[in-house]
C-alpha cells in the first residue's frame, strides 16, 4: 500500500535551516508529482512546494520562494525540503503528499513532521 | 492568487442530517482541477472528491461534489458519526495551489 512517512521535524531559532525527508513506498515513486503541504497550529493547509516526476519542474507560492527547495532522489524514492532563512511563522506540520495525474489533487499523504521556529 | 472562501465556517447537525458545504473561489476554476478533503483532529487530510464530482477510492456514496466556475458545493446525505470533521476544498490554477480556510461540521 502506499506510505509516506516525513522525518527531519524539530525546533530551530529564526533565521535557521531545516531539511525535511520523506520516504515513499508502495507506488512507483518516479511515476508521480509530489508535494509539500504545511498546516499551522490551529490553522488551514498551506501549498509550500511542488516538483514533476522528474524534478525538471518546480513551483512555490511567495511565502516561501526564495527559501525554501524541493528536491527528490527517484533512485531513493525520496522527497526532500530544504527550509532556510526560517521564520516564526514556518511554525507548523509539514505534509509530503502525492499529486493525482490529470486532476491536481493530493491523493496521499504521510502523517506529517512538526517544525517550530522559535528563539 | 485564486482565494478561496468557505462557509459557513462551522455547521452543527445532528447524525442522519444532510450537510451542504460551499466553497467560492475569486476567480474561475476549472472544474477538473477542484477537490475536497476531510481532515479529523491529529490526522492528515484525506481526499474525498476530486474533478469537482469524483469520489475517491473508497469513499462512500454519500459524499457529493457538484459545481462549476466559482461555486462548488460538497453535499453529505445523512451524516455518520464518522463525519464530524473539517473540511477543506482546494483548486490548481496557473502552477499554483491554494486551500479554503475549512468548513467545520459538529455535532449539533
Amino acid at each position: 500500500q502506499v506510505q509516506l512517512v516525513e522525518s527531519g521535524g524539530g525546533l530551530v531559532k529564526p533565521g535557521g535551516s531545516l531539511r525535511l525527508s520523506c520516504a515513499a513506498s508502495g507506488f512507483t515513486f518516479s511515476d508521480f508529482y509530489m508535494n509539500w503541504i504545511r498546516q499551522a497550529p490551529g490553522k488551514g493547509l498551506e501549498w509550500v512546494a511542488y516538483i514533476s516526476n522528474t524534478g525538471s519542474t518546480i513551483f512555490y507560492p511567495d511565502s516561501v520562494r526564495g527559501r525554501f527547495t524541493i528536491s527528490r532522489d527517484n533512485a531513493k524514492n525520496s522527497l526532500f525540503l530544504q527550509m532556510d532563512s526560517l521564520r516564526v511563522e514556518d511554525t507548523a506540520v509539514y505534509y509530503c503528499a502525492r499529486r493525482t495525474g490529470s486532476n491536481r489533487a493530493f491523493d496521499y499523504w504521510g502523517q506529517g513532521t512538526l517544525v517550530t521556529v522559535s528563539s | 492568487e485564486n482565494v478561496l472562501t468557505q462557509s459557513p465556517g462551522t455547521l452543527s447537525l445532528s447524525p442522519g442530517e444532510r450537510a451542504t458545504l460551499s466553497c467560492r473561489a475569486s476567480q474561475s476554476v476549472s472544474s477538473s482541477y477542484l477537490a475536497w478533503y476531510q481532515q479529523k483532529p491529529g490526522q492528515a487530510p484525506r481526499l474525498l472528491i476530486y474533478g469537482t464530482s469524483n469520489r475517491a477510492p473508497g469513499i462512500p456514496d454519500r459524499f457529493n461534489g457538484s459545481g462549476s466556475g466559482t461555486d462548488f458545493t460538497l453535499t453529505i446525505s445523512g451524516l455518520e458519526p464518522e463525519d464530524f470533521a473539517v473540511y477543506y476544498c482546494q483548486q490548481y490554477g496557473s502552477s499554483s495551489f491554494t486551500f479554503g480556510p475549512g468548513t467545520k461540521v459538529d455535532i449539533k
